[in-house]
């Protein structure tokens, strides 16, 4: 059973491209979880999803960052216009349920620059 | 809302010592907590939680911690350090309501283990 796959590992997205990240939770899996990991800090959350819905989006800035899990196919973070700020790395984790205090299983994070 | 702190940004141990990682939450009830450890450029492994039940939660690696309501603690032990124990660690909480599993984490502790 494989575990939560991002990709890509690395990204390098010049000022004011896009960046598209990806997240396929564990097979049985069906709420995803984003963090930003900004350098020396410890993770962030930004936003939780289930398939076709957001649930919480309250850590997600409110331009150019957007988020979705579709029927059918990977969760997708969507950064629009980069800038340097954004350099992070972006971790992905997912759960079978809701709020059972199982914690959750994480990826292996996708490592944005922005150069 | 809730908060973590972590005493101590970088820890250094000889190995064969004692491992004393410290997180402090705040939280208008008692959470859920969490600690993960992370290795360099990877995702964040689960060594253990506390939901209910016994205090002393016993994880993997020979790491344990101890929910202390009265200090609102949820220190991480291990009794003899290991050179594979040199890694970041995070100390989490969440609410203990049902739906939204989202994570609250504190700012990391860097271990160091010297010879």
């Amino acid at each position: 059973n494989a575990g939560v796959m991002q990709n890509p590992r690395h990204l390098v997205r010049r000022r004011g491209q896009e960046a598209r990240l990806r997240c396929s939770p564990m097979k049985g899996h069906s709420h995803v979880y984003w963090y930003r990991q900004l350098p020396e800090e410890g993770l962030k959350f930004m936003v939780y999803l289930q398939k076709e819905n957001i649930i919480d989006e309250s850590g997600m800035p409110k331009e150019r960052f957007s988020a979705e899990f579709p029927k059918e196919g990977p969760s997708i973070l969507r950064i629009q216009q980069v800038v340097r700020g954004d350099s992070a790395a972006y971790f992905c984790a997912s759960s079978p349920s809701e709020g059972l205090g199982y914690g959750y299983t994480f990826g292996s994070g996708t490592r944005l620059t922005v150069v | 809302a809730q908060s973590v702190t972590q005493l101590g940004s970088h820890v250094s141990v000889s190995e064969g010592a004692l491992v004393l990682l410290r997180c402090n939450y705040s939280s208008s009830v008692p959470p859920y907590l969490f600690w993960y450890v992370q290795y360099p450029n990877q995702g964040l492994q689960l060594l253990l939680k506390y939901t209910t039940g016994a205090t002393l939660v016993k994880g993997i690696n020979g790491f344990e911690a101890e929910f202390k309501k009265s200090e609102t603690s949820f220190h991480l032990t291990k009794p003899s350090a290991h050179m594979s124990d040199a890694a970041e660690y995070f100390c989490a909480v969440r609410n203990t309501n049902f739906g939204n599993e989202k994570l609250t984490f504190g700012t990391g502790t860097r271990l160091t283990i010297i010879p």
